[in-house]
């Protein structure tokens, strides 16, 4: 059983656009939920992460939004640029710290 | 070396082989994990290592073996694999296993495994 669907797949957006991008978890035993951006080649890297005391955390250009009765948070990218060019990831991590476990993925494009 | 290192960064094996993938985390860290990374699926956690002891397993094929010598080191050990195994194997670090403020986990860039 899949515990975190990650829509869109992909996602193309002209620079400047703000990009959204969505996850939906089925356990209610979670309790960090990062953003991870990954370019060609690297391992994926730590964008944000919240807990799910809060419903919003903002840092620079990338938001997270967290809606806990829903079961859902998401990933807002303000003025996006070709730079942000890249593949993201939620991931969900299960309260005991052993257990994390990721979306599919979704490539975004930004386009000049 | 910074970060996590991984090498070979590249390999190719037939399945009657014996290879080792290795990790190196320059962090100080206590916690490390192997990730299987497959075009199209999630990224699968195959083992955690917390303090250099094996606190999860994910119900990985015995034919992937992992070792922690110590917390700076972690060795994924292949024998015997099936193409399916070809992937991206990711090796990752954390301060700890789980709560305090440093949750954050580091990859490495991950050794591409190519099984012929």
């Amino acid at each position: 059983q899949q515990q975190v669907k990650q829509s869109p797949q992909s996602l193309i957006v002209q620079k400047g656009g703000i990009s959204i991008i969505n996850c939906a978890y089925e356990n209610t035993a979670f309790d960090y939920f990062p953003w991870y951006q990954q370019f060609p080649g690297k391992g994926p890297a730590l964008l944000i992460a919240i807990r799910p005391d809060v419903s919003e955390k903002k840092e620079g250009r990338f938001t997270i939004s967290f809606n806990k009765s829903a079961k859902q948070f998401s990933l807002h990218i303000m003025d996006s640029q070709p730079g942000d060019s890249a593949t993201y990831f939620c991931a969900v991590r299960g309260n005991t710290g052993n257990q994390f476990y990721f979306g599919t993925g979704t490539s975004l494009t930004v386009i000049p | 070396e910074t970060g996590v290192t991984q090498t070979p960064r590249h390999l190719v094996m037939g399945m009657t082989n014996k290879k080792s993938l290795k990790c190196e985390q320059h962090l100080g860290h206590n916690a490390m994990y192997w990730y299987k990374q497959s075009a199209k699926k999630p990224l699968e956690l195959m083992f955690v290592y917390s303090l250099e002891e094996r606190v999860e397993n994910n119900s990985v094929p015995s034919r992937f073996s992992p070792e922690c010598p110590n917390s700076s080191h972690l060795f994924l050990h292949l024998h015997t694999l099936q193409p399916e195994d070809s992937a991206l194997y990711l090796c990752a670090s954390s301060q700890d296993l789980a709560g305090g403020p440093r949750d954050e986990q580091f990859f490495g860039p991950g050794t591409r495994l190519t099984v012929l």
